[in-house]
């Protein structure tokens, strides 16, 4: 059974640091990492999808790596803001299962101005 | 916007009452899901509709029933619920259908149930 663990389950840091998050899976055999963005009571929203077969994706701020073989990921934010402040969520989408995602716990972020 | 609706935003309910869950989707996809996400739980799938077909029940109890008219519109039916069911569930769509398995999928904003 796949299992989606994130450290640390908080995180706080002043305004320009840059933040790393982490997210480890314990199946390999998988189609995609997605990292979701999500505000205090809202939905998710994503932020970055990586297949497979790639190794990172980059969009603006965000940087997110895979490493398939270690069973791990990590959400690079640059220069963070208070805005940024937000709990995120990693999933996988198992090979085993179709297009069910299976979640971490979420990292909750907290950037002081 | 995530082009993904839900309503109403907000619930409270009793253990008595029967009450629905409503999602749309004005993104054209054909897979819906529902998901429940609980306080330091990781969010949990409960329900896959592909093509207005069940496809997945996560071995959820039979208080929760879903309903998918058509592949704009997907419900969940609530009756004689526990407290522990007080969460926040989410209705996520994707394009594809559940085979699509490298499209995303696209989440509301969810509703906030408390059941008393």
């Amino acid at each position: 059974k796949q299992e989606v663990t994130q450290i640390p389950a908080a995180l706080s840091v002043p305004e320009g640091e840059n933040l790393v998050l982490n997210c480890s899976f314990t199946d390999s055999a998988i189609y995609n990492l997605q990292w979701f963005r999500q505000d205090p009571g809202k939905g998710l929203t994503s932020l970055l999808l990586i297949q497979s077969s790639q190794r990172e994706q980059t969009s603006g701020r965000l940087n997110a790596s895979l490493d398939k073989s270690s069973g791990r990921s990590t959400l690079y934010i640059a220069a963070s803001q208070p805005g940024d402040s937000a709990t995120y969520l990693c999933a996988v989408r198992i090979k085993a299962a179709g297009n069910k995602l299976t979640f971490g716990g979420g990292t909750r972020v907290l950037v002081k101005p | 916007e995530t082009g993904v609706t839900q309503t109403p935003r907000h619930l409270v309910m009793g253990m008595t009452n029967k009450k629905s869950l409503k999602c749309e989707q004005h993104l054209g996809h054909n897979a819906m899901y529902w998901y429940k996400q609980s306080a330091k739980k990781p969010l949990e799938l409960m329900f896959v509709y592909s093509l207005e077909e069940r496809v997945e029940n996560n071995s959820v109890p039979s208080r929760f029933s879903p309903e998918c008219p058509n592949s704009s519109h997907l419900f969940l039916h609530l009756h004689t619920l526990q407290p522990e069911d007080s969460a926040l569930y989410l209705c996520a769509s994707s394009q594809g259908g559940v085979g699509g398995v490298r499209e995303t999928q696209y989440f509301g904003p969810g509703t906030r149930l408390l059941v008393l």
